[in-house]
C-alpha cells in the first residue's frame, strides 16, 4: 500500500537538459515537502507546499522549481540541472505544516547528471 | 545552525547487543523526531519527542530528550540485522514548521 510514491526511481540527465520529478501521495496529507540528499549527508529541504501555498527556502538554488496542480501530485522542475545536482531527491508528506506531525517519505529519486 | 548532529557517525555491534546513537542541537526546539534510512530509501518516522517529554518508549526503542543540554539519545536495544541502517534526528529550531536534519548515524548489525 504505497502512500508517497515518486517517479522514476533513477533518473539521468545531461547536463544543462531540464528534468522533473514526481512525487504522488495516497495520504491527502496538506503539506509536500521536497529534499535534496547528497551522499552521507542530511537531507536538505528545499520547498515546500502548505495546500496550495508554494514556501521555497531562501538557500534553493532558482535553478528549482516546484508545481503542486492538486493535493495527490507535486513535481520537482530543475531547469538546467548542473554536476553538483547529482543527488538523491525525497519527497515526503505531513498531515499539517507544525513539527508536531510525523512526515511519511517516498523512496527517493535517484538523479545523475552527465 | 540549528541542525542536529547526531554521534556516532558510525556503529557496528553484534545482532543481540543494544545501539545508541546521541544527538545534539544548538537552538530550542519544540519537538525532536528520529527516523531511520535503509540503503538508498527513504526516511521511515520511528518516534517524537516534545520539549516537555524526557523520555518515551516504541517496542525495541528508547528516547531521551534533555533540553538542558541541548540533546537527545537513541536506543535500540536486542539490535537485529534489519536494524542496519541510518538513523537521523530532526529538530524544528522552535520554528514548529520545518525540520532540520542532521547528518546521521550509520549503524550496521553484524549476524
Amino acid at each position: 500500500d504505497a502512500m508517497v510514491i515518486q517517479n522514476p526511481r533513477y533518473q539521468v540527465t545531461q547536463f544543462g537538459k531540464p528534468v522533473t520529478l514526481s512525487c504522488s501521495q495516497t495520504l491527502n496529507h496538506n503539506v509536500m515537502y521536497w529534499y535534496q540528499q547528497k551522499s552521507s549527508q542530511a537531507p536538505k529541504l528545499l520547498f515546500h507546499y502548505y495546500d496550495k501555498d508554494f514556501n521555497n527556502e531562501a538557500d534553493t538554488p532558482d535553478n528549482f522549481q516546484s508545481r503542486r496542480p492538486n493535493t495527490s501530485f507535486c513535481f520537482l522542475d530543475i531547469r538546467s540541472p548542473g554536476l553538483g545536482d547529482a543527488a538523491m531527491y525525497l519527497c515526503a508528506t505531513s498531515r499539517d505544516r507544525t513539527t508536531t506531525y510525523e512526515q511519511y517519505f517516498g523512496p527517493g529519486t535517484r538523479l545523475t547528471v552527465t | 545552525s540549528q541542525q542536529g548532529e547526531e554521534d556516532p557517525q558510525a556503529l557496528s555491534i553484534q545482532e543481540g547487543e543494544n545501539a545508541t546513537m546521541n544527538c545534539s542541537y544548538k537552538t530550542s526546539i519544540n519537538n525532536l523526531q528520529w527516523y531511520r534510512q535503509n540503503s538508498g530509501r527513504g526516511l521511515v518516522h520511528l518516534i517524537l519527542i516534545r520539549s516537555n517529554e524526557r523520555e518515551k518508549h516504541s517496542g525495541r526503542l528508547r528516547v531521551t530528550l534533555d533540553t538542558s543540554k541541548k540533546s537527545s539519545s537513541l536506543l535500540i536495544t536486542a539490535s537485529r540485522a534489519a536494524d542496519t541502517a541510518s538513523y537521523f534526528c530532526a529538530t524544528d529550531g522552535g520554528s514548529n514548521y520545518k525540520l532540520t536534519f542532521g547528518k546521521g548515524t550509520l549503524l550496521t548489525v553484524n549476524p
